[in-house]
């Protein structure tokens, strides 16, 4: 089972909007929307942003949204901010119990 | 407060086996399900399996099948995995994380526990 693709690096300056991609297959991303994002700054644990494909944890930004079409899920960061510079992974349930995460995208604030 | 608690750091040589505890608190233990994952440095986030606290029941990626056993313990709300037949390559983090609900999503991560595997 081979890990979700990210893209390795994306960046913007402050105040724009990006988005991250997360490509799977029609047996993981594509079958379920059980689609979560995490952010780790470095020598941090990860933290969770968003699940279910678009639900944002209680008391988190609303700058982050996510959202799928077919095999592909998405994490936008709106009104970019410094503090928002760090490691982004997608995880996604793939069947049996079992989950998969992407490779990671390193987001950087210009 | 919710709160995972992993062991201390380990060195181990390879071949030999490792075995980390994850302390819950602050909710009822049997009812979350607890994920295993892990990273090694400066690589992306690897799931290792999930363990049922209620009855015990597990379930493990497939590439870690046959080396690691996740195993609990309800009279202290502890969790542990292990692995064995450690290679350098297993050198990483490891991190615990709780669900809330059998929903498969980590809204609750232990503070990482750092294994290398060397000779």
């Amino acid at each position: 089972q081979s890990a979700l693709t990210q893209p390795a690096s994306v960046s913007g300056s402050p105040g724009q909007s990006i988005t991250i991609s997360c490509t799977g297959t029609s047996s993981d991303v594509g079958s379920y929307n059980l689609v979560s994002w995490y952010q780790q700054h470095p020598g941090k644990a990860p933290k969770l942003m968003i699940y279910d494909v678009t639900k944002r944890p209680s008391g988190d930004p609303n700058r982050f949204s996510g959202s799928k079409s077919g095999n592909t899920a998405s994490l936008t960061i709106s009104g970019l901010q410094a503090e928002d510079e760090a490691d982004y992974y997608c995880c996604s349930y793939a069947g049996s119990s079992t989950l998969i995460f992407g490779g990671g995208t390193k987001l950087t604030v210009l | 407060q919710v709160q995972l608690v992993q062991s201390g750091a380990e060195v181990k040589k390879p071949g030999a086996s490792v075995k980390v505890s994850c302390k819950a608190s602050g909710y009822t233990f049997t009812n979350y399900y607890v994920h295993w994952m892990r990273q090694a440095p400066g690589q992306g986030l690897e799931w290792m399996g999930i363990i049922n606290p209620s009855g015990g029941s597990t379930s493990y990626a497939q590439m870690f099948q046959g080396r690691v056993t996740m195993t609990r313990d309800t009279s202290t709300s502890t969790v542990y995995m292990e692995l064995s037949s450690l290679r350098s390559e297993d050198t990483a983090v490891y991190y615990c994380a709780r669900d809330q609900g059998a929903d498969y999503v980590f809204h609750y991560w232990g503070q990482g526990t750092l294994v290398t595997v060397s000779s």
